[in-house]
């Protein structure tokens, strides 16, 4: 099956930095999301994103498919942004719709 | 609140028991997909039923199953429950079988098996 691979495992920020996230995958997809999962476990979508760019506030998501990757980045962090981030996918064609996750980044944000 | 309904949110049962779980999906959304969080094997997709019918199945065990209703509202049942089971489990919806329009999860049931 398709491989996703996020990068760094971990993130220790002072609120106020940026960030930028990584996530690659083995194969041709139509479907990618960033999601987030705050500390009571809920997971929140930020981006529908298979390809190009999007910006929703202080977050913002490129996805270059022909290079199979994707980046996620967190301008001006605040403490409320601390949380694992998962990128996850589905493969193109075929008759497998589920989505494929990555192991997420771990996000801390220190006041 | 992302549209799709999970209930209950909590469940705390001993080795053995069975339990169901609840979902809703989004309005208008036809695919339900299950996935299960735990802390070593991170989010792995259980099953997916478009409009009724089962249109895939992953790592799901034998002693779990699904189906979804006309109303298309969905419920796990996990049997024979082991300390294993213990995890979060979600429910995705999408509009249609393929999640071309990306798939929207619900809060999550967190079972603990004691």
């Amino acid at each position: 099956g398709i491989q996703v691979e996020q990068s760094p495992p971990d993130l220790i920020l002072q609120e106020g930095a940026n960030s930028t996230l990584r996530c690659n995958f083995s194969d041709s997809v139509n479907n990618l999301q960033w999601f987030h999962q705050n500390p009571w476990g809920q997971l929140i979508n930020l981006f529908y994103i298979p390809s190009g760019t999007k910006q929703n506030g202080r977050l913002s998501a490129t996805t270059v498919a022909t290079e199979r990757y994707s980046l996620l980045y967190i301008s001006s962090s605040q403490t409320t942004d601390s949380g694992v981030y998962f990128c996850a996918v589905k493969r193109s064609g075929g008759s497998n719709y589920k989505l494929t996750f990555g192991k997420g980044t771990l996000l801390t944000v220190n006041p | 609140d992302s549209g799709v309904t999970q209930t209950p949110k909590h469940l705390i049962t001993a080795t053995g028991q069975r339990v169901t779980l609840r979902c809703s999906p989004r309005s208008g959304d036809l695919s339900v997909y299950w996935y299960q969080q735990s802390l070593d094997q991170g989010l792995q997709f259980l099953i997916q039923y478009y409009n009724g019918e089962e249109r895939a199945k992953g790592n799901i065990l034998e002693r779990f199953s699904a189906q979804q209703f006309p109303d298309l509202h969905s419920e796990l049942n996990l049997s024979s429950l082991e300390l294993g089971d213990s995890a979060l489990y979600f429910c995705a919806s999408s509009v249609g079988g393929q999640g071309g329009y990306g798939y929207t999860f619900g809060s999550g049931t967190r079972l603990t098996v004691v």
